[in-house]
């Protein structure tokens, strides 16, 4: 099983509000990362946990908060967003120096 | 840090034709390099990962070469398909970090 699982695949939210998106993967990786992707860009890196510890944030804002509850799972927590935070985001896993593995992403738009 | 340069931004051609997508990287101390495709509006798939200590990498149609030493790598498409039509983006890993950096991608168009 060579899948990332992203959790939801749209989402909608408002300004005020507070929701959250959910990343799985049964490969055994032990280090996963959170990418926003806005149109016709490459993927650039918010956040990478490495055993479950927080290794490196980009200087993303503090609106962004993310969270590894375990070895499985990512979670990106989500809190008075603009409009400008619209864009894909991608969640990844990998091991070592072997292959990274994408999940489908969640497409975030912020009215 | 890393740098990745992807030529041509854009390729449009017609079914059948073999085809060759270029990538460039600034710090060629990278331990691997990935070939990505993405199709509108979704995730990355994974087509090719090809090791430092490789020189070419071959799935299918799809043949990626490495050559560290110039900073480049190549995705040649063999015959290629309307279904091939894609985003097809490299990625070179950052230097200690097992993290990546994505060039621009190519933008590939594959007429019936």
């Amino acid at each position: 099983d060579t899948e990332v699982t992203q959790t939801p695949k749209h989402l909608v939210m408002g300004m005020t509000n507070k929701k959250s998106l959910k990343c799985e993967q049964h490969m055994g990786h032990r280090a996963m990362y959170w990418y926003k992707q806005k149109a016709k860009k490459p993927p650039e890196l918010m956040f990478v946990y490495s055993y479950e510890k927080l290794s490196i944030n980009e200087s993303v804002p503090s609106r962004f908060s993310p969270e590894c509850p375990n070895s499985s799972l990512l979670n990106l927590h989500l809190h008075a967003l603009q409009p400008e935070d619209s864009a894909l985001y991608l969640c990844a896993s990998s091991q070592g120096d072997r292959e990274a593995f994408f999940g489908q992403g969640t497409r975030l738009t912020v009215v | 840090k890393q740098e990745v340069t992807q030529i041509p931004a854009a390729l449009s051609v017609p079914e059948g034709e073999n085809l060759v997508l270029n990538c460039s990287f600034t710090d060629s101390a990278i331990y691997n390099l990935q070939w990505f495709r993405q199709d509108p509006g979704k995730g990355l798939t994974s087509l090719l990962l090809i090791q430092s200590s490789q020189r070419e990498q071959t799935s299918g149609r799809l043949n990626a070469s490495l050559d560290k030493s110039s900073g480049r790598s190549t995705l040649y498409i063999a015959a290629s398909q309307p279904g091939d039509s894609a985003t097809y983006l490299c990625a070179a890993p950052n230097s200690g970090y097992s993290t990546l950096t994505f060039g621009k991608g190519t933008m590939l168009l594959v007429s019936p």
